[in-house]
Formats: C-alpha cells, sequence, structure tokens
C-alpha cells in the first residue's frame, strides 16, 4: 500500500514569509508526528496528534509553528514569518496506535525548507 | 536529552557482520527498543524493534541481555547498500512521547568495498 507522502518535496521561501507543508499518513492510521532535521543531527521531534487533536506539542519551538490535522487524517505544518534558522528537512511520520512501545512509526520522504 | 548512547561512526567492508550496540541504562519497563536506518534525503526507515532477548526478521538481528541496558544491531554481510545512518530508540510511545521518545545522533555506518 501507499506509504506516507509529503509535498511539496522542497520548498525555497523568503525570510518573513508563512509556508505550509502536508502530510498523508498511511490510511487508518491513528497517529501522526511531525519532526525536523538538521544536517547531520538525527530527527527532532515537534509535535504528535492521535487523531485530531495534539497529544504532545511540547516540541514545537516556538509561537511561529502550528500544526492540525482537522479531520484526523491529512496534517499541515504551518510556519509563520519564517527565519533562515527555519531551513531544515521537515520529516513527517504515521503509526497504527500511536500508544504502546512497539507501536512503529513510518516515515515520509520529507520536505527540504530552505529559507533565503 | 537522548536516553540512548551508540558509536558515531563505524567503518566496515562488503560481506563482513557489523555489530552496533547502544547503551540505555536508564530504560524503563514498558520501553521497547526500536532501531531505524536513514538514507541521505530520505527518511528513517524501520529495521527492527524488541523488548528482551533476540529478535531476527529478513534484515537484521537484535540482542538484548536480560538487564536489557544495552542493545545490539546485527547486520549480517553488509553491502554498499547498507551505508547509512542506524539511529537506536528506547521509549515508550503512549506517555510524554516528546520527552520520551528522541532520536540521538545516530551511528553513521560506511561499508567499504
Amino acid at each position: 500500500g501507499a506509504g506516507v507522502s509529503q509535498t511539496p518535496s522542497n520548498k525555497v521561501t523568503e525570510k518573513g514569509k508563512y509556508v505550509e507543508l502536508r502530510c498523508d499518513p498511511i490510511s487508518g492510521h491513528t497517529a501522526l508526528y511531525w519532526y525536523r532535521q538538521s544536517l547531520g543531527q538525527g530527527p527532532e521531534f515537534l509535535i504528535y496528534f492521535q487523531g485530531t487533536g495534539a497529544a504532545d506539542d511540547s516540541g514545537l519551538p516556538n509561537d511561529r509553528f502550528f500544526a492540525v490535522r482537522p479531520e484526523g487524517s491529512v496534517s499541515t505544518l504551518k510556519i509563520q514569518r519564517t527565519e533562515r534558522g527555519d531551513s531544515a528537512v521537515y520529516l513527517c511520520a504515521s503509526s497504527l496506535t500511536g500508544s504502546g512501545g512497539s507501536d512503529t512509526q513510518y516515515f515520509g520522504p520529507g520536505t527540504r525548507l530552505t529559507v533565503l | 536529552l537522548a536516553k540512548t548512547t551508540q558509536p558515531i561512526s563505524m567503518d566496515s567492508y562488503e560481506g563482513q557482520e557489523v555489530n552496533i550496540t547502544c547503551s540505555h541504562n536508564n530504560i524503563a519497563t514498558n520501553d521497547y527498543i526500536t532501531w531505524y536506518q536513514q538514507f541521505p534525503s530520505q527518511g528513517p526507515r524501520f529495521i527492527i524493534q524488541g523488548y528482551k532477548t533476540k529478535v531476527t526478521n529478513e534484515v537484521a538481528s537484535l540482542f538484548i541481555p536480560a538487564d536489557r541496558k544495552s542493545s545490539t544491531l546485527s547486520l549480517p554481510r553488509v553491502s554498499l547498500s547498507d551505508t547509512a545512518v542506524y539511529y537506536c530508540l528506547v521509549g515508550d510511545q503512549g506517555k510524554d512521547y516528546g520527552q520520551n521518545f528522541v532520536f540521538g545522533p545516530g551511528t553513521r555506518l560506511s561499508v567499504l568495498p
């Protein structure tokens, strides 16, 4: 079946602009996760959804970052007033239940965001 | 703060067995151990997961001693295409996810011809 997809694959924007990054999880997966990854680093957790609600948003760096999942499927990560430091690869993952240590996350290919 | 410690890099040659050990001294009762592989310009890919003893699948084996304070990912007869970053994660995803399910810098495995 189809895996996690993310669009766009690349996004170049200017400092101060607003961007939206989209994630389509695996069908039927309840949990959805956003991470960002800088060069040479492991993925850094941003936010985790259980269904439509954000179960843990402790990783969002500041109030310029916001994410939604209105129907419990597709999610959008929104970044306002982008800064050069926001440049990174933004990864999305989904898992079947989001609970229990054995639940496996499946990652998308990521969106590479470049802020000029 | 990452709950795991693993080597930053390893080199190997084609056809050899590679063992990457991860330390997780503070592993909790409900925590599972999960390994991911990541190639450049791709998202991490699940390799194997275990709770205790030994787990084997078509790709790798995972050895977990009785005290569960460490685990070893074993890749049999590596090829050039196994060159990637390998992440060890320990956690119970449901509770306080952001604090409990943390990717460290991973182990960069280079397989040489």
